[in-house]
């Protein structure tokens, strides 16, 4: 099946920072979602982007398809951005089948 | 609009007992998932839905685990027994076919079993 790399595993920051998230996926994709979770647990949708970039507020993130990969960029972090970024994608040939990837943890330091 | 709804929130029970947790998806929705979160193995997708019918339970740890959608607005994971490696929360999320699998999650159950 289709698998989803997330990088980096881990990453510390200064308020106001800004920092790039990656989400690598092996097989060609029609959807694919940002997700955060917050540290009460709370699964936030952030985009849905399955080619193409988007933007809100100081989030913003770019897929390209054809290449594999999209991209989370976070700038000017805050403290309440700490948590952890999910892609999610669907399995194989299945669009319906969503599976996540393990995330990268995010700590924004005051 | 509601989103989501899951109960109960949180869930502690003993070794052996029967769990039920319960999941209201968003109306309109067609797709509803359940999936399993833990340290170890991050979010697993148990189950998954399309217009009440179970499509893949592959995810679906074993026999003590059961899922049905009676209805449209009504989904319930079973847990009989449970045993403490089921503790975990436990998501619920609900798409629709139309915005091409967007999904949104409820607030999760945290089940811890002892």
């Amino acid at each position: 099946g289709i698998q989803v790399e997330q990088s980096p595993p881990d990453l510390i920051l200064q308020e106001g920072a800004n920092s790039t998230l990656r989400c690598n996926f092996s097989d060609s994709v029609n959807n694919l979602q940002w997700f955060h979770q917050n540290p009460w647990g709370q699964l936030i949708n952030l985009f849905y982007i399955p080619s193409g970039t988007k933007q809100n507020g100081r989030l913003s993130a770019t897929t390209v398809a054809t290449e594999r990969y999209s991209l989370l960029y976070i700038s000017s972090s805050q403290t309440t951005d700490s948590g952890v970024y999910f892609c999610a994608l669907p399995l194989g040939n299945r669009d319906d089948k969503i599976i996540f990837g393990k995330g990268t943890r995010l700590h924004i330091l005051p | 609009d509601a989103g989501v709804i899951q109960s109960p929130r949180h869930e502690v029970t003993e070794m052996g007992q029967e769990v039920t947790l319960r999941c209201k998806p968003i109306s309109g929705h067609d797709y509803l998932f359940w999936y399993r979160q833990t340290m170890m193995r991050g979010l697993e997708l148990l189950i998954y839905f399309n217009n009440n019918v179970p499509i893949d339970d592959s995810g679906m740890p074993e026999d003590r685990f059961s899922a049905k959608m009676p209805n449209a607005s009504f989904s319930t994971l079973k847990i009989q027994p449970s045993e403490p490696r089921d503790s975990a929360v436990y998501f619920c999320a609900s798409s629709t076919s139309g915005t091409g699998g967007e999904l949104f999650f409820g607030e999760g159950s945290r089940l811890t079993v002892l």
